[in-house]
C-alpha cells in the first residue's frame, strides 16, 4: 500500500504563475484534506472533502481551488501564486468512523514551494 | 476561532532524560490526538484521547487528556534518540474531519 503520495515533492514557481500538487490514496478513503505548514503556525487547513464531487472550504482557503472527481485524487490549484503561498503543503486522508469515533488523519509527505 | 497552544516551543534534552510537552486551549474538545512529524515527512498518529482524564501509554510515552477537555500533556520517559521530531495536538469537535493542530514542541535527543 501506498498510502497517500503527492507530487512533486518541490517546486519554485514565479509570482503570477500558476500549478497543481497532485495528491491521489489507495485506502479508499472518503475523506481527503489539503493543510499548508509555515514554521511555528501548524498545520492550516486549506480545503476539505468528504466525497467525490463535494469539497469545502477550511480555514485558509483563498488563492487555491480544489476539486474530487474521483475518491482517490484530491489536486489543489494555485493561481496567480503569491510569495504568501511559500510553504509546505500535506495532503491528507481518513475514513469516517461513524458518530462515535474519531478519524485517523494519514499524510502525504508533503511538497515543499517557494513562490519567488 | 478555537486555538491549541503547546509548550515548550523547542526541547534538546540528553538520551535518558524524561520530558513532558504540553498542549493547552481555553476551549473544550471532544477529542485530542497527537502526531509526530519527522523531517521531510507527513504527521503520523500516535494516540487518540477521548474522555476527560483519560490516561494512554505507548511504551515509554503517557498521554494525559484534562479533566475539563482543554488540555493534553505527554511525558516520555528515558528519550531515545529515535523519539526526535516535531511534536503536533490535533483537537477535533463532533468527533470529525474539523481539526485544529497546534504550533508544535520540536524535540531533540542527543545521545
Amino acid at each position: 500500500n501506498a498510502g497517500v503520495t503527492q507530487t512533486p515533492k518541490f517546486r519554485i514557481l514565479k509570482i503570477g504563475q500558476s500549478m497543481t500538487l497532485q495528491c491521489t490514496q489507495d485506502m479508499n478513503h472518503n475523506y481527503m484534506y489539503w493543510y499548508r505548514q509555515d514554521p511555528g503556525m501548524g498545520l492550516k487547513l486549506i480545503y476539505y472533502s468528504v466525497g467525490a464531487g463535494i469539497t469545502d472550504k477550511g480555514e485558509v482557503p483563498n488563492g487555491y481551488n480544489v476539486s474530487r472527481s474521483t475518491t482517490e485524487d484530491f489536486p489543489l490549484r494555485l493561481e496567480l501564486a503569491a510569495p504568501s503561498q511559500t510553504s509546505v503543503y500535506f495532503c491528507a486522508s481518513s475514513y469516517p468512523g461513524g458518530v462515535q469515533a474519531v478519524d485517523e488523519l494519514f499524510f502525504g509527505s508533503g511538497t515543499q514551494l517557494s513562490v519567488l | 476561532t478555537q486555538l491549541l497552544e503547546q509548550s515548550p516551543q523547542f526541547l534538546s534534552i540528553q538520551e535518558g532524560e524524561n520530558l513532558t510537552v504540553y498542549c493547552n486551549s481555553s476551549s473544550v474538545f471532544s477529542s485530542l490526538q497527537w502526531y509526530r512529524q519527522e523531517p521531510g515527512e507527513g504527521p503520523v498518529l500516535l494516540v487518540t484521547v477521548v474522555t476527560g482524564g483519560e490516561v494512554k501509554k505507548l511504551k515509554r510515552l503517557t498521554f494525559q487528556f484534562g479533566d475539563a477537555r482543554k488540555d493534553s500533556s505527554l511525558h516520555i520517559t528515558a528519550a531515545q534518540p529515535g523519539d526526535t521530531g516535531l511534536y503536533l495536538c490535533a483537537g477535533a469537535n463532533n468527533y470529525g474531519q474539523n481539526f485544529v493542530f497546534g504550533p508544535g514542541t520540536r524535540l531533540s535527543v542527543l545521545p
